[in-house]
């Protein structure tokens, strides 16, 4: 029943600090995704991937790295972090393409000081 | 590209009144059109979506959504809420051209009091 896993829930980092965020879904699904939601706008696509051994940039990508390690697993790093990257970050799955729905990982909290 | 606008940050409602949550969009290519529920300190689940027929869609928990091509819009309603419809709620659209890129509205939030 787990559905989307992240790790760690919350965290506090100082600026210029590296972290990488955890998501795995045991659902088979072949496309993962993660966004970053700020008060006022919404979700924003950082990066995805389509299918397992690729990725690709989306709305927001700058000061982010991602990794598809495997089928279930998709990270998320931030190399040095900045106070503008405090946000609420989400993981999420699909069986494949926007038309399947998505499903969502509970999130991961960051604060940047 | 495509955005979404979502024309209430808030919406008060009274128990088992009714509610319309609206939703206008542009893009330049077809799209398919959703609604996502977002409860306290969760991630999103889906509520309903739109992705070609029929104009009225409806989904979970009694909520229906019509699609209006001309207008743009993609409104969502329920015509009887609960206390536990308090949330926010998002409208995306993710472009036919594109299977992978969903572009979220800001959220309306829904607060039902008895």
């Amino acid at each position: 029943n787990a559905g989307v896993t992240q790790t760690p829930k919350f965290q506090v980092l100082k600026t210029g600090q590296s972290m990488t965020l955890q998501c795995a879904q045991d659902m088979n699904h072949n496309s993962m995704y993660w966004y970053r939601q700020d008060p006022g706008m919404g979700l924003r696509l950082i990066y995805y991937s389509a299918s397992e051994g690729t990725t690709d940039k989306g709305e927001v990508p700058n000061g982010y790295n991602v990794s598809r390690l495997n089928k279930r697993e998709f990270s998320l790093r931030l190399e040095s972090a900045a106070p503008s990257q405090t946000s609420v970050y989400f993981c999420a799955s699909s069986v494949r393409g926007v038309n399947q729905p998505q499903h969502f990982g509970d999130g991961t909290r960051l604060s940047i000081l | 590209a495509q955005s979404v606008t979502q024309l209430d940050s808030q919406v008060p409602v009274f128990e088992e009144a009714p509610v319309e949550l609206r939703c206008n969009y542009s893009s330049s290519v077809s799209v398919y059109l959703f609604w996502y529920v977002q409860y306290p300190n969760q991630g999103l689940q889906l509520l309903l979506k739109y992705l070609s027929g029929s104009t009225l869609v409806k989904g979970i928990n009694g909520f229906e959504a019509e699609f209006n091509k001309s207008q743009t819009s993609f409104h969502l309603r329920k015509p009887s809420v609960h206390i536990s419809d308090t949330a926010e709620y998002f409208c995306a659209v993710g472009p036919r051209s594109n299977d992978y890129k969903l572009s979220f509205g800001a959220g309306t939030t829904v607060t039902v009091r008895a």
